[in-house]
């Protein structure tokens, strides 16, 4: 298996332009999740999926913020309009049942100017 | 909320000597701990999941133990190397991982 495939690796983006992060998860992974990591927060959740089905978007930081899974070899994190405080890496990961670790991916640098 | 805490920030090892650091976590409704390898420019590479009291994991020179009844997790190093330079990261939860903010270790040659 080549792992969770992520697409871009890096995005440059200008304030207020739509930005869509894109994630392939392993084949047969039930759970598939999207992180943020900035220096200040670490690594932080901003929703997971079990099934296709999204369970908890609690961290999603506001409604500019949306994440979609229409079937199980393909996620997307969606930002419009994006700011540069949504400067960071976003990482996806995907599961099988837990307590079973995450595989992540390579993560989408990016930079909102 | 879950805190799941990770000391020290940062450690600078010679090279051939053994190092460890700490992960605690709420020790109430534990499920999992999981440390995870996290090289720079890299993403996290899963070592170990634990989810017994007393849980032992051994993978080469690196080994972790787990109290989940007073909430840590010890991750060691026996005869470090420069390529075990990495951030160290803690995870605790279920389906939903909470992670701390990690060890940054160098090893010094």
């Amino acid at each position: 298996d080549a792992g969770v495939i992520q697409s871009p690796r890096h995005e440059v983006t200008e304030m207020g332009q739509e930005v869509t992060l894109r994630c392939k998860p392993i084949s047969g992974h039930d759970y598939l999740f999207w992180y943020r990591q900035t220096m200040m927060r670490g690594l932080e959740l901003l929703i997971y999926f079990n099934n296709n089905v999204p369970i908890d978007d609690s961290g999603m930081p506001e409604d500019r913020f949306s994440a979609k899974m229409p079937n199980a070899s393909f996620s997307t994190l969606k930002i419009q309009p994006s700011e540069p405080r949504d400067s960071a890496v976003y990482f996806c990961a995907s599961s099988l049942e837990p307590p079973y670790g995450y595989t992540f991916g390579s993560g989408t640098r990016l930079t909102v100017v | 909320i879950l805190n799941v805490e990770q000391s020290p920030q940062s450690l600078h090892v010679q090279e051939g000597d053994s190092t460890n650091f700490t992960c605690s976590f709420p020790s109430s409704n534990f499920y999992a701990l999981h440390w995870y390898r996290w090289e720079t420019a890299k993403s996290p590479e899963a070592l170990f999941v634990m989810t017994l009291n007393g849980d032992e994991k051994k993978k080469g020179r690196i080994s972790a133990t787990l109290n989940t009844k007073e909430g840590y997790s010890y991750l060691y190093i026996k005869g470090s190397q420069p390529e075990d330079s990495a951030t160290y990261l803690c995870a605790s939860g279920a389906q939903k991982l909470v992670f701390g903010q990690g060890t940054r270790l160098t090893i010094n040659p």
